[in-house]
C-alpha cells in the first residue's frame, strides 16, 4: 500500500534550469494535486487535474506545467526555474469526494540557487 | 475573496493537557472541513473530518467543532503527548471539484 509517492525527494537547480517532478499514485485516484508549501504560507494549489488526460491552473500556476498521460502518474515541470520557487512541493490525490480528504506524498524539497 | 486563517502561529502545551486549535474562514458556502497533521519532514496526514450538517465529531482524543454562524472550527486533543507535537492544518472546500483551501497552520510545541 504505496499510497502517494513523489520522486525525487531532494533537489538543487540552478536557475535556468528544468525538472520534473514525478508523482505516482496506487489507488485509483481520479483527482490529483500539487501544491507548494513556503513558511508561514500553508499550501497553495498550483496545477490539479480531475481525470486521465485533463489538466487545470490552481492558485499559483505561472512558471509551472503539469501533464496526466496516465491516471496513475501526474508530472509537474519547471521549465526555466527560479529562486521564487525554492519550496517543498507536494502531490496530493483523492477519489471525488473522498471522506479522508486527501492523500499527501512526502514531499519534494527545491533549492534554486 | 476566500481565505481560511489560523488563529495561532505556535501553541505550547504541557504533557497531559489539552490542545485546542482554532480556524476561521470566510466562504459561507464551505461544506466540509478537515484537520491534517503534518510532522517534520512529512506530507500532511488526515485526522478528523466534519461535514457542514454536523456540529461535533469525535475521533480517538480528537474532537472538532464546526460553528457555521460566526465561520469557525477547532481542534481539541485531549491529553496531549509528546507524539502530537506536528504543525496542524485545517482545510475547507464548497468548490464541487474538491478543491481545498489550506488555512498557514499552527505549529504545536508539547513541553514535558
Amino acid at each position: 500500500n504505496a499510497g502517494v509517492t513523489q520522486t525525487p525527494k531532494f533537489r538543487v537547480l540552478k536557475t535556468g534550469q528544468s525538472m520534473t517532478l514525478l508523482c505516482a499514485q496506487d489507488m485509483n485516484h481520479e483527482y490529483m494535486y500539487w501544491y507548494r508549501q513556503d513558511p508561514g504560507m500553508g499550501l497553495r494549489l498550483i496545477h490539479y487535474s480531475v481525470g486521465e488526460g485533463t489538466t487545470a491552473k490552481g492558485e499559483v500556476p505561472d512558471g509551472y506545467n503539469v501533464s496526466r498521460l496516465k491516471k496513475q502518474n501526474f508530472l509537474l515541470g519547471l521549465e526555466s526555474a527560479a529562486p521564487s520557487q525554492t519550496s517543498v512541493y507536494f502531490c496530493a490525490s483523492s477519489y471525488l469526494w473522498d471522506d479522508r480528504g486527501y492523500t499527501f506524498g512526502s514531499g519534494t524539497r527545491l533549492t534554486v540557487v | 475573496g476566500e481565505s481560511v486563517g489560523l488563529h495561532l502561529p505556535t501553541l505550547s502545551v504541557q504533557e497531559g493537557d489539552n490542545s485546542i486549535i482554532n480556524c476561521a474562514y470566510s466562504n459561507s458556502a464551505s461544506d466540509y472541513f478537515i484537520w491534517y497533521k503534518q510532522e517534520s519532514g512529512k506530507g500532511p496526514q488526515f485526522i478528523i473530518d466534519i461535514r457542514s450538517n454536523m456540529d461535533k465529531r469525535q475521533g480517538q482524543r480528537v474532537t472538532v467543532l464546526l460553528n457555521k454562524t460566526v465561520k469557525h472550527l477547532s481542534l481539541q486533543i485531549a491529553a496531549t503527548q509528546p507524539g502530537d507535537s506536528a504543525v496542524y492544518f485545517c482545510a475547507v472546500s464548497g468548490d464541487s471539484w474538491g478543491k481545498l483551501q489550506f488555512g498557514a497552520g499552527t505549529q504545536v510545541v508539547v513541553t514535558p
